[in-house]
């Protein structure tokens, strides 16, 4: 099983629409979680971080389950500018490697 | 400005040619990361370093090799024993301590493909 499992999509919505996305993680030691953002052939930037109480920004909103191991992200009022692929990362507490460690991505596209 | 900037963008490579792919950054991040990604994949390890003249194995380190002799460089070389080296590569970078997601910093990667 992957550490982290995401829905490769693509979820293909209406602007406007409201699409969430749901990542599951493994290991029940994994401290901190991200959503970022890739859009084709660039770099990922990050998104927003999720707390455990849940957490906003603008159209976005994050949500940690930590019993049943997922995370959350809901987009309201789609845009196109929002079709990219969303990436979600964890990092593990307690564990030599200290690096992140990315879902393969759910790609979004929102069409007119 | 600072940054991370990884050379070349684009690069093709015949099969059992060796090819290093180049890192610089100038963040003064003592950690630096090397990610690959396969199309419709996420990023998985390479080859990582926390401080200078050490380096630590990722999920996917057989058929790389890395450096890192000063603390702004962190070159990838891509051998000839690794057999399916096409992929896009991307660099990161972190400042000292636990690495975060808004930490983290990434170059704009490099492609790579094998012909």
């Amino acid at each position: 099983r992957k550490e982290v499992e995401q829905d490769p999509g693509p979820f293909n919505v209406p602007e406007g629409a409201t699409v969430a996305f749901n990542c599951t993680y493994s290991n029940s030691a994994s401290q901190s979680f991200f959503w970022y953002r890739q859009d084709c052939r660039k770099e990922p930037k990050l998104l927003m971080s999720v707390y455990s109480s849940g957490n906003e920004d603008g159209r976005f909103t994050a949500q940690l389950n930590r019993a049943s191991q997922y995370i959350s992200l809901l987009i309201r009022d789609s845009k196109l500018s929002d079709s990219a692929t969303y990436l979600c990362v964890v990092i593990r507490q307690g564990t030599g490697r200290r690096a992140l460690t990315f879902g393969s991505g759910t790609r979004l596209q929102v069409q007119p | 400005d600072g940054g991370i900037t990884q050379s070349p963008k684009y690069l093709f490579r015949k099969e059992g040619q060796n090819v290093t792919l180049s890192c610089e950054q100038n963040l003064n991040h003592d950690a630096m990361y090397w990610y690959r990604q396969d199309p419709g994949q996420g990023l998985r390890l390479i080859y990582y370093s926390q401080i200078v003249n050490d380096f630590q194995k990722g999920d996917i380190a057989e058929g790389y090799s890395v450096s890192r002799e000063k603390k702004e460089s962190f070159p990838l070389t891509v051998t000839s024993a690794q057999k399916n080296p096409t992929a896009f590569y991307l660099c990161a970078s972190s400042p000292s301590g636990a690495v975060s997601g808004n930490t983290i910093y990434f170059g704009e990667g490099s492609w790579l493909t094998v012909v």
